[in-house]
């Protein structure tokens, strides 16, 4: 079975504050993506990356990095967290190298700004 | 880049009825399609796929048909249960990258 694990499932933070998101994953995938999740808006992607210290702009990177120094792991960073960044923040990982293959999820965790 | 559309956001079904979720997308390159099955407050989970090189899947009571050449591509429940209320996201994915677009979702519900 595939296991993507979140270091958090609910994390509040200050506005300001830098915050770490960390994603796991055990089974040797290529790919990890980084997504938020709001009402309405369905999945969008902030970051993705296909390998080790490899990293690639989803739709919406504004207000975050990434950091992928180990296959295994991929983090999401916001450097000074701000209200709007309120949300749920799922990470995946897909198998293969730069084959289009199936998304598996980790549980998200909500992240609240204040 | 890709957009995908999907309707409707909300749909209500009486349990033993089918349920209909369209999508459509614009990069006709667009070649895998899978759909995601997220029940409240859990993961995003896939539970049917299709690849551009056919035009219907079927998997027990879920099955997915594809139009290329209307670029559309539609979820279909039949005999609709409880456990079938979730939101359910369509994606779209080019060959070239892994990047999956996904729409906006459709939250099932299923009445009793």
């Amino acid at each position: 079975d595939v296991k993507v694990t979140q270091s958090s499932r609910y994390l509040v933070k200050r506005t300001g504050e830098k915050v770490f998101l960390e994603c796991v994953q055990d089974m040797d995938h290529e790919n990890m993506f980084w997504y938020r999740q709001d009402p309405g808006l369905g999945l969008r992607l902030i970051y993705f990356s296909y390998d080790v210290k490899m990293k690639e702009k989803g739709d919406i990177p504004e207000g975050y990095s990434v950091s992928r120094e180990k296959k295994e792991r991929f983090s999401l960073i916001l450097e000074s967290a701000s209200t709007n960044q309120t949300s749920m923040y799922l990470c995946a990982s897909s198998g293969g190298l730069r084959t289009t293959d199936t998304q598996y999820f980790g549980p998200g965790t909500r992240l609240t700004v204040l | 880049g890709e957009n995908v559309e999907q309707h409707p956001s909300t749909l209500s079904v009486q349990e033993g009825d089918s349920a209909v979720i369209k999508c459509t997308y614009s990069d006709s390159a667009s070649n895998y399609f899978p759909w995601y099955k997220q029940e409240l407050g859990k993961r995003p989970q896939l539970i049917i796929d299709i690849r551009s090189n056919v035009g219907e899947k079927k998997d027990q009571r879920i099955a997915v048909t594809l139009n290329k050449t209307a670029k559309h591509f539609s979820l279909h429940i039949t005999e609709t249960q409880p456990e079938d209320s979730a939101v359910y996201f369509c994606a779209a994915s080019l060959n070239r990258d892994d990047k999956i677009i996904f729409g906006k979702g459709t939250r099932l519900h299923i009445l009793p």
